[in-house]
C-alpha cells in the first residue's frame, strides 16, 4: 500500500530563514508526486507538482521540491521564508491505477516576523 | 473564479442527526473526490466518484456513509446518524477525466461538529 511521510510535525522559523520540508512516500512504481499549502482558515492549494522529466520542480511563491527517486524522497524547500508562509504544507502521491491522492499528515510551518 | 464549490462551510449536528454535504466541481470537470480531515492528521481519502457513477470507495467507512454524484447537481456526502467520532473537515476535490496527470483542484472544506 502507498504512504506518505512527513517528517516534522511542526517547524518554527524567524523571517528570512531556509526552509526545508521533508517527505519520503513508499511505492515502487510510478509516481505523481505534490505539495499542497493549507493557509489559515483556507482550503488546500497547489504549490507545486512532479510527474516527469527534471527532477528539480519550481512552484508558486519561491518554493521548490527535489525528486530523488532512490531515496524515495520529495523534499520541499524555500531559501527565505516570510511571514506570509505561515500555513500547513501537504505531501501528497499518486500512484498506479488510483485517481485519488493519498496524504502525509502534514506540516505546520509558524514563521516569526 | 468558479472553483470547487463547498456548502455549507461549517455544520453542527447531534448525534444520531443525518448530515449532508455538497460539492459543486469545477465547470467542465466530471470527477470528483472526497476526503475527511481528522484533527492532526493528513486528509484520508472517501470516495471517487464520476457522474452516475462511483469509481472507488474503497475509503468510505462500511456504514452510515454514501456518496453521489447526479447527472444534474452538486455531489452529495451523505452521512447518516452521526456520531462524534464523525467530526471532522470534509474536503471535495475536482479535476478533469484523470490521466494520471490531472491535478486535483480543492474546495474549502465543509467542518462537522457533532454534539
Amino acid at each position: 500500500a502507498q504512504s506518505v511521510s512527513q517528517h516534522n510535525h511542526h517547524v518554527i522559523l524567524s523571517e528570512a530563514a531556509s526552509l526545508e520540508l521533508g517527505c519520503n512516500y513508499s511505492y515502487g512504481g510510478t509516481v505523481n508526486l505534490f505539495w499542497y499549502v493549507q493557509y489559515p482558515g483556507q482550503h488546500l492549494q497547489l504549490l507545486l507538482k512532479y510527474f516527469s522529466g527534471d527532477p528539480l520542480v519550481k512552484g508558486i511563491k519561491g518554493f521548490e521540491a527535489e525528486f530523488i527517486k532512490s531515496k524515495f524522497s520529495f523534499n520541499l524547500r524555500k531559501p527565505s521564508v516570510q511571514w506570509s508562509d505561515t500555513a500547513e504544507y501537504f505531501c501528497a502521491v499518486n500512484g498506479g491505477s488510483q485517481g485519488n491522492l493519498i496524504f502525509g499528515k502534514g506540516t505546520k510551518l509558524s514563521v516569526k516576523p | 473564479n468558479a472553483g470547487v464549490m463547498q456548502n455549507p462551510r461549517h455544520l453542527v449536528r447531534r448525534r444520531g442527526q443525518e448530515a449532508r454535504l455538497r460539492c459543486s466541481p469545477v465547470k467542465g470537470h466530471s470527477h470528483v473526490y472526497w476526503y475527511r480531515q481528522l484533527p492532526e492528521e493528513g486528509l484520508k481519502f472517501m470516495v471517487y466518484l464520476q457522474k452516475e457513477n462511483i469509481i472507488d470507495e474503497s475509503g468510505m467507512p462500511k456504514e452510515r456513509f454514501s456518496a453521489e454524484f447526479p447527472k444534474e447537481g452538486p455531489s452529495i456526502l451523505r452521512i447518516q446518524q452521526v456520531v462524534r467520532g464523525d467530526s471532522a473537515a470534509y474536503f471535495c476535490a475536482s479535476s478533469p477525466p484523470p490521466t494520471r496527470r490531472e491535478t486535483q483542484y480543492f474546495g474549502p472544506g465543509t467542518r462537522l461538529l457533532v454534539l
